[in-house]
């Protein structure tokens, strides 16, 4: 089984600033890493993936995650945030190894708050 | 591509009567489609899963007799509550996972309100 740690439920910053989400997984078989976006009354929306091959990622709106096999990370980060980032982001693992389709294990969310 | 839709976007009902909630896949074929319930500020908590042609899997503790589950073709699934409470009030989200693709694409919820 997998589990994810979103380690701040909430992260305000000032529009413009850097901004990183943390994220922590756990698992005993390889996985697939993902982070999706949730804004007010909407579904998700998946912002990038990692699934093997190089560690840093990049995906929509200006985002990168990198994945840390070593200390089972997938932190979310961008450069200068903007006032329409303010949304839920969740970060989510799969097991891999062949599984499409498999159900995802998401952590807490992390409310992030684009101040002007 | 990968457009998952769900119907109706919100609803309000009277406490005892039943509300099927509809999620199509739009662009795309979906032999699982997840159910997903999430209440304010909480991450999603997975429901079931729903297979075309076959019974839905139920999370532990989720009563599956409130919560019909119907995956009638490969491009939609209906979720029904039951004699609904104003308990059942929450967001439901359902989600497909696109052929050969690890990522899941979300529909975007239908926001049931039990009065």
């Amino acid at each position: 089984a997998q589990s994810v740690t979103q380690l701040d439920s909430q992260v305000p910053v000032f529009e413009e600033a850097p901004v990183e989400l943390r994220c922590n997984y756990s698992s005993s078989v390889s996985v697939y890493l993902f982070w999706y976006v949730q804004y007010p009354n909407q579904g998700l929306q998946l912002l990038l993936k990692y699934l093997s091959g190089s560690t840093l990622v990049k995906g929509i709106n200006g985002f990168e995650a990198e994945f840390n096999k070593s200390q089972t990370s997938f932190h979310l980060r961008k450069p200068s945030v903007h006032i329409s980032d303010t949304a839920e982001y969740f970060c989510a693992v799969t097991a891999g190894a062949g599984t499409s389709g498999s159900r995802l294990t998401f952590g807490e969310g992390t409310q992030l708050t684009v101040n002007p | 591509g990968a457009v998952v839709s769900q119907h109706p976007s919100w609803v309000i009902c009277k406490s005892g009567t039943s509300v099927k909630i509809e999620c199509r896949s739009l662009d795309f074929q979906a032999t699982t489609m997840f159910w997903y319930r999430q209440f304010p500020k909480q991450s999603l908590m997975l429901m079931a899963t729903s297979n075309e042609g076959s019974k839905a899997t139920y999370e532990q503790g989720v009563e599956k007799d409130k919560f019909l589950i119907n995956h009638a073709s490969l491009t939609l699934s209906t979720l029904t509550v039951t004699s609904a409470h104003p308990e059942d009030s929450s967001f439901y989200i359902c989600s497909a996972p696109y052929s050969g693709r690890y990522e899941q694409y979300f529909g975007p919820g239908t926001r049931l309100t039990v009065t």
